[in-house]
Order: structure tokens, then C-alpha cells, then sequence
């Protein structure tokens, strides 16, 4: 059975003080892995995909990387704006994605 | 830009009564999706299909159906509401398989049965 498990669950950040989230999995040939971004009240937002071991991928102040167990999502110097629950999910070959249960982020002016 | 569009943001319901969640989806995707997302438990895949009256199980499909009449559209049934069923409810479209192409969701139904 494929399993998702994101830490930690809440992480409270000064503005510019950079952290990283973290998403563990275990799934039986991995498809894919991706991450999302959701605001209260709204569904998730597509952020990123990354398909092997290795692979990086940038958007402004995030960065998502890959390894066999595991994939970091990093927030450098981080705005109130990036506040959010980012949300983390594997596609494997015997299922469609499996999320975990999110990292809720806030940004402190 | 995709929209998918959910046609409640907030229901509630009683216990026993029979429910329907509309979600429409604009960008001719192949692919639709009903998740619910409960705190702690993340996303789970209640119902899913890859073309006009196709369905699949998710995860929990349990006191739920689905209906895809239409290409643009996918419905969520719950035929006799319980208060274990109050959740937020998403729907999602993909263009093709969820772990080849990104999902887009709508902004949620809460539930509320009581």
C-alpha cells in the first residue's frame, strides 16, 4: 500500500527565515511525485512535479528535490504571502496519488 | 486557464437525505475526480473516471456513487447522508492519468449533515 507522510505538520516561520518541509513515501513504482499549495477555502494549486531520483525543479522562493524515500519542498527567505498548506502526493503504478495530510505554513511578518 | 467549478461551497444536509455535489469542469480533460479531505487524514479518492459513463473506485468509495453523463461534468451522490460524511468535498480534472499530468481542483463543498 502506497504511504504519504509529511512533516512537520505545523511550522511557523519569521519572514526571510528559510525552512524546509519534508514528504516520506513508500509506494510500489513511483509515477511521480507532486506538490500543492492550498489557501484556506480554496482547493489545492498545482506546484510541482518531479518524476526521479535527483530531479529539482525552482519556483521563486520554492524548490522541490527528489530522492528514492523521500522529496523536500524549500522555502528560501520565505514572505507572508507563502503561507499556506502545501500538500505532498506519489503516483505509483498500482494507484492513483495518494496525498499526505500537508504542512501547514505560516509566515510571520 | 482550467476552471472547475463546484456548485455549492457550503450544504447542509440531514441525516437520511439523498445528495448530489455538481462539479464542471471547462478544459475538455479526460479525467475527473472526487476527493474528501478531512484534517489529519489528508486527501482520499472517493470516485474517479477516465471518460463519459466510466467510473472507478477510490479509496472509499463507500455510500457514495458517481455520475458522468456528460464529458464536462461529474457528479457525487450520496444516497442516504450520515453525520460521517460531513467533509469538505473536492472535485478535480486531469488531462490524463493524475500521476502524468497535474490535477486541477475546484474551491470545495462543505458538507455539513446533521
Amino acid at each position: 500500500e502506497d504511504q504519504v507522510t509529511q512533516s512537520p505538520e505545523a511550522l511557523r516561520l519569521q519572514e526571510g527565515e528559510s525552512s524546509s518541509l519534508n514528504c516520506s513515501y513508500t509506494v510500489s513504482g513511483l509515477r511521480g511525485l507532486f506538490w500543492y499549495r492550498q489557501d484556506p477555502g480554496k482547493g489545492p494549486e498545482f506546484l510541482f512535479t518531479l518524476y526521479s531520483a535527483g530531479e529539482e525543479k525552482e519556483k521563486e522562493r520554492l524548490k522541490a528535490t527528489l530522492t528514492k524515500k523521500e522529496s523536500f519542498l524549500h522555502i528560501t527567505a520565505p514572505k507572508p504571502e507563502d503561507s499556506a498548506t502545501y500538500l505532498c502526493a506519489v503516483g505509483s503504478s498500482a494507484r492513483q496519488l495518494t496525498f499526505g495530510s500537508g504542512t501547514q505554513l505560516t509566515v510571520l511578518p | 486557464d482550467v476552471k472547475v467549478t463546484q456548485s455549492s461551497r457550503y450544504l447542509v444536509k440531514r441525516t437520511g437525505e439523498k445528495v448530489f455535489l455538481e462539479c464542471v469542469q471547462d478544459m475538455d480533460h479526460e479525467n475527473m475526480f472526487w476527493y474528501r479531505q478531512d484534517p489529519g487524514l489528508g486527501l482520499r479518492l472517493i470516485y474517479f473516471s477516465y471518460d463519459v459513463k466510466m467510473k472507478e473506485k477510490g479509496d472509499i468509495p463507500e455510500g457514495y456513487s458517481v455520475s458522468r453523463e456528460k464529458k464536462e461534468r461529474f457528479s457525487l451522490i450520496l444516497e442516504s447522508a450520515s453525520t460521517n460524511q460531513t467533509s469538505m468535498y473536492l472535485c478535480a480534472s486531469s488531462l490524463i492519468d493524475s500521476y502524468n499530468s497535474p490535477l486541477h481542483f475546484g474551491n470545495g463543498t462543505r458538507l455539513t449533515v446533521t
